[in-house]
């Protein structure tokens, strides 16, 4: 089974603060992507990763960024956060095979609280 | 820009009673993925069931089927014989076919309750 894992399930920061997501994949994906989910919207894409060290830019990038070092490693980044970035994040990964259809594999997700 | 709807945000159903989610679709492409995902309470998101455009069998994955409607854009799911672990956020989702468009578009989410 795909095992998706992000570094933790809840976290309070202060506006301003510079905050590390990270999310580890065990099936060798090439794919990764972080979205942001909140009432009411869905989810929403903010970066993914087709490879390691690329990166693409999502629907909402502003004020995030993203590092893919290792292949089985996603960051996301924010360089300083703030209240409107409070929000449920989660982490996924799927494969490029054609027979994988694209599926993509979730983490449990972090709830991210900026005060 | 593919878009997908879901314009149920609340649905209730009795146990062991049939439920339908509705999901609406826009797109410009002929051939693309469509996909069911479960958020249970507080759990990870996981996938329902699968369905790829040029196949005009319906997907069914035992109490999970869905309609796909390819000409009307519309894919709805249903759920048989309700359980009460069958609670959860439902997103529909959307994915193009083309080699390298990794990406999910995925609706706002239907939340399902189900009424012991």
């Amino acid at each position: 089974d795909v095992k998706v894992t992000q570094s933790s399930r809840y976290l309070v920061k202060r506006t301003g603060e510079k905050v590390f997501l990270e999310c580890v994949q065990d099936m060798d994906h090439e794919n990764m992507f972080w979205y942001r989910q909140d009432p009411g919207l869905g989810l929403r894409l903010i970066y993914f990763s087709y490879d390691v060290k690329m990166k693409e830019k999502g629907d909402i990038p502003e004020g995030y960024s993203v590092s893919r070092e290792k292949k089985e490693r996603f960051s996301l980044i924010l360089e300083s956060a703030s209240t409107n970035q409070t929000s449920m994040y989660l982490c996924a990964s799927s494969s490029k095979e054609k027979l994988a259809k694209g599926t993509q594999y979730f983490g449990p997700g972090t709830r991210l609280l900026v005060l | 820009a593919q878009t997908v709807t879901q314009s149920q945000p609340e649905m209730s159903v009795q146990e062991a009673e049939t439920v339908t989610l509705s999901c609406t679709y826009d797109t410009s492409e002929s051939d693309y993925y469509l996909f069911w995902y479960k958020q249970p309470p507080s759990r990870q998101m996981i996938l329902v069931i699968r369905q790829e455009a040029y196949k005009q069998q319906n997907a069914t994955e035992n109490r999970f089927s869905v309609n796909f409607q390819k000409a009307a854009k519309s894919f709805s799911l249903k759920i048989s014989d309700s359980q009460l672990g069958d609670a959860a956020m439902y997103f529909c989702a959307y994915r193009s076919s083309n080699f390298g468009n990794e990406k999910l578009t995925f609706g706002t989410g239907t939340r399902l309750t189900i009424i012991p």
